[in-house]
């Protein structure tokens, strides 16, 4: 069965730092996503990316963030100067029509 | 705008009874309607969608959910729960690619 595969599944960074979170989507997919979850919230969505850009983003995706599909298989999120708070589990996800197929996520610990 | 609510936090049921973790959804025009399952320290996972047709859906693992349009509902069932089905349990529309999550239910079964 096709998956989302995201790495590292954890990392830990220092406050200030940059860090990337890699996906690699399903391949045929269109449609590709972050996700975060804060300990304990809701699942929270932080940009789409269709078409080589990005379609829409929220609140949440300020200027420290960024996305990129370098290569046309991996599809990064770039935390420029990671604060505390950022601190979270990001989801990974791609869709084709309807369902969106999640990967496992990485846990960012800022400290 | 588009929203899901779960209003219990907490679900808590014997092993052998049946289960019901609540769901309802505020959308503009048809709601595309799913369930994920989220283990400890794991990715989340589809359990089932609504996309249109016969209200009741069946999906992964025994459960099923009811689409309700009057209620505006999408709860999901199990007609006799087992201990590893504790998990926390999100409900999400999806929207022109979009998903929007509950805050999560947390489905305790105990033996």
């Amino acid at each position: 069965e096709p998956e989302v595969t995201q790495t590292p599944s954890h990392q830990v960074t220092q406050m200030g730092q940059e860090v990337i979170l890699r996906c690699v989507p399903i391949s045929n997919h269109l449609y590709f996503y972050w996700y975060r979850q804060i300990l304990g919230q809701k699942v929270e969505f932080l940009v789409s990316f269709y078409n080589n850009e990005i379609s829409e983003k929220s609140e949440i995706f300020d200027d420290q963030f960024s996305v990129e599909r370098p290569d046309g298989s991996n599809f990064t999120l770039k935390i420029r100067s990671t604060k505390l708070e950022d601190s979270a589990m990001y989801f990974c996800a791609s869709t084709l029509l309807t369902e969106a197929f999640f990967g496992q996520g990485t846990r960012l610990t800022v400290v | 705008a588009q929203s899901v609510a779960q209003p219990e936090d907490q679900v808590n049921v014997a092993e052998g009874n049946p289960l019901t973790v609540k769901c309802t959804y505020s959308v503009s025009g048809n709601p595309y309607l799913f369930w994920y399952v989220q283990y400890p320290n794991r990715g989340l996972q589809f359990l089932l969608k609504y996309i249109t047709g016969d209200n009741l859906v069946k999906g992964s693992y025994g459960f099923e959910a009811e689409f309700n349009k009057s209620q505006t509902s999408f709860h999901l069932k199990k007609p006799s729960a087992l201990v590893s089905d504790s998990a926390l349990y999100f409900c999400a529309v999806e929207d022109f690619n979009k998903f929007y999550f509950g805050s999560g239910t947390k489905l305790n079964v105990k033996p």
